[in-house]
């Protein structure tokens, strides 16, 4: 099964409004990423993040390595329309893992 | 720059039947992962490579096979399809050393 739970599975906001989404794991990351996946397309990679306590912004977006590598947090801020589509953490080992995703729905 | 390209896109397959999905990046990427993607489940790991001749089991393996015979393919194997294997696949390839996986626009499979 998923080693990756990501939470909320869904959420349904008002433009403007921020978002918080987050992720745990039963192993040790050294590497997690948060991918968006736009609606019949694949994912493509919003933020990276490195190091245990990290703290990493893109744009609207800011992304935490929690500190027992255990965890991360994905939060959007002032949501828009575009932002609509399916958010996962990913974890890396050789391989890389997916958690099974937050469903943003965002009413105008 | 063509990226990572999956074919076909779309296939509908009768229980039994077998197909080959191809995955092809143009990257000159060392790794490269098999995923299935169902409603409620994200995507699952199904079989991935380090490189070129290797392969390596992923969280859902059983019912696939894969091959990496050349460095910039990566084919996904179905012997014998089930109802169950009706799915969106994607394929998606990273370099050596880099974090970010590039991934191609899905096959749309049903078996029914």
């Amino acid at each position: 099964g998923q080693q990756l739970n990501q939470s909320p599975q869904s959420m349904f906001i008002q433009e403007g409004e921020d978002v918080s989404m987050n992720c745990t794991s039963s192993s040790i990351f050294n590497t997690w990423l948060w991918y968006k996946q736009d609606p019949g397309e694949g994912p493509v990679l919003l933020i990276a993040l490195y190091k245990a306590g990290e703290l990493t912004s893109n744009g609207r977006l800011t992304a935490q390595f929690g500190i027992t590598r255990k965890d991360s947090f994905l939060n959007i801020s002032a949501s828009i329309p575009s932002d609509v589509g399916i958010y996962f953490c990913a974890g890396q080992l050789p391989d890389m893992r997916f958690g099974a995703g937050t469903r943003l729905t965002v009413k105008p | 720059n063509a990226g990572v390209t999956q074919t076909p896109k779309f296939r509908v397959l009768k229980t039994g039947q077998s197909m080959t999905l191809l995955c092809a990046q143009d990257m000159n990427h060392e790794y490269m992962y098999w995923y299935r993607q169902d409603p409620g489940m994200g995507l699952r790991l199904i079989h991935y490579s380090v490189g070129e001749g290797t392969t390596a089991k992923g969280e859902v393996p059983d019912g696939y096979n894969v091959s990496r015979l050349k460095k910039q393919n990566f084919l996904l194997g179905l012997e014998s399809a089930a109802p169950s294997q009706t799915s969106v696949y994607f394929c998606a390839s990273r370099p050596t050393g880099g974090v970010e996986a590039f991934f191609g626009q899905g096959t749309r499979l049903t078996v029914v």
